[in-house]
């Protein structure tokens, strides 16, 4: 079963970049897909991007300018940089598993998730 | 980018109560519609995935209809761990959305 886990600094101030990674339970973290979702109470939940198993990305539009995903297979491990943060960042950011719902689809739902990790932007 | 809509925001229901959610999108999004349940201070967990498709492991009494623009999700038979927030989700063209949910409470 596939667990994961995210982990980061909890605040993080304005205009500076926001790091988190996710440790993923699979023997092999290139077997998957994998994606960052953040909810907060002015926007709700937002995916904020995918990086495939391939280790190519995609990401939301609205936040492709500020956003960096990697994956690190050999500690198991993915990652997200968001920079240039402001208070409008501040929300739970979630790693998920990403799958697709056809083989070449870019059609995906999420699950499992992490646990979640509140950041807080502020100074 | 598709915008999700849900009703109600809010739902007071008793247990034993059969209760549907409707869910919006403001073009076709074909059946690739997805629902989660967030219990407080817990991740999203994915209850249908492709409009109709139960989780593995998810209650029998949660099923999900609907194609093009609108869906819904029902509980059959409302049990005490069915009060949480429910979100849809579509997947049909990026970037995938979600709905602002709607919080399912005990009367």
């Amino acid at each position: 079963q596939v667990q994961l886990q995210e982990s980061g600094p909890g605040l993080v101030k304005p205009s500076e970049t926001l790091s988190l990674s996710c440790s993923v339970s699979v023997a092999s973290i290139s077997s998957y897909h994998w994606s960052w979702i953040r909810q907060s109470a002015g926007r709700g939940l937002e995916w904020i991007g995918h990086i495939y198993k391939s280790g190519s990305t995609n990401y939301n539009p609205s936040l492709k300018s500020r956003v960096t995903m990697s994956v690190d297979t050999s500690k198991g491990q993915f990652s997200l940089n968001l920079s240039s943060v402001t208070a409008a960042d501040t929300a739970v950011y979630y790693c998920a598993r990403a799958v697709p719902a056809g083989a070449g689809l870019e059609r995906w739902w999420f699950d499992p998730w992490g646990q979640g990790t509140l950041v807080t932007v502020s100074s | 980018d598709i915008q999700m809509t849900q009703s109600p925001s809010s739902l007071l229901a008793s247990t034993g109560d059969r209760v549907t959610i409707t869910c919006r999108a403001s073009q076709s999004i074909r059946t690739y519609l997805n629902w989660y349940q967030q219990k407080a201070g817990k991740a999203p967990k994915l209850l249908i995935y492709a409009t109709s498709s139960l989780q593995r492991g998810v209650p029998s009494r949660f099923s999900g209809g609907g194609s093009g623009t609108d869906f819904t999700l029902t509980i059959s038979s409302l049990q005490p761990e069915d009060f949480a927030t429910y979100y849809c989700q579509q997947s049909y063209t990026t970037p995938q959305t979600f709905g602002q949910g709607t919080k399912l409470e005990i009367k």
